[in-house]
């Protein structure tokens, strides 16, 4: 298997527009999660889905933060509007199942974030 | 408030030393504590847990020690190895939330 599959992986854009961030989880896998990372915060989980159906977005800083689950293998973060303080490096990460602590996420290589 | 806590952004080390990272947590409802390696322009990848029931775990050169009564666990890594340079992430988890809270992480700089 791939392993877990962001694109892009280097994003630049300006502030204002409208930036989507994309993950294909590893096959058989039902657990989805993004998470960013920031020096000052480390790795904050943003949302987590379990079979599709996104069960926190508690950690999703603002309404201009949304993520989709349109299909069991693949995921979508959108930021619109994006802002320069949503630079970032993002991370998706994917397990069989979330509600087990011995299942262990396997993170993609991430999407580093500059909005200018 | 950062409910995982990694107190030293970064750490050097002699090669063939012992390496000894920290983590304090606040939360006592935590069941699972995990380590996270990190290699540049890579996601990181699970190293090593410990569940709450335990002080102790070992797998190799790397051995995780929990002291819940100080809210508090370490990496060892013995030997030290220059492939173990990275940033490690301590995380932590409970059968309430089901998801992982994470530290800031520790950059390991291992000098040859």
């Amino acid at each position: 298997d791939a392993g877990v599959i962001q694109s892009p992986r280097h994003e630049v854009t300006e502030m204002g527009q409208e930036v989507t961030l994309r993950c294909k989880l590893i096959s058989g896998h039902n657990s989805l999660f993004w998470y960013r990372q920031t020096m000052m915060r480390g790795l904050e989980l943003l949302i987590y889905f379990n079979n599709n159906v996104p069960i926190d977005d508690s950690g999703m800083p603002e309404d201009r933060f949304s993520a989709k689950m349109p299909n069991a293998s693949f995921s979508t973060l959108k930021i619109q509007p994006s802002e320069p303080r949503d630079s970032a490096v993002y991370f998706c990460a994917s397990s069989f199942r979330a509600g087990a602590s011995t299942d262990t996420q396997y993170f993609g290589p991430g999407t580093r974030l500059t909005v200018l | 408030d950062q409910q995982v806590k990694q107190n030293s952004p970064s750490l050097s080390v002699q090669e063939g030393r012992i390496s000894i990272l920290n983590c304090d947590y606040t939360n006592s409802m935590f069941d699972y504590f995990l380590w996270y390696k990190k290699y540049p322009a890579e996601g990181p990848t699970f190293l090593i847990s410990i569940s709450s029931i335990k002080d102790k775990n070992e797998d190799g050169r790397f051995t995780v020690f929990l002291n819940k009564s100080a809210k508090h666990l370490s990496l060892h890594i013995v030997p030290s190895q220059p492939g173990d340079s990275a940033v490690y992430f301590c995380a932590a988890w409970n059968f309430g939330n089901e998801k992982l809270t994470f530290g800031t992480g520790t950059r390991l700089t291992i000098i040859p």
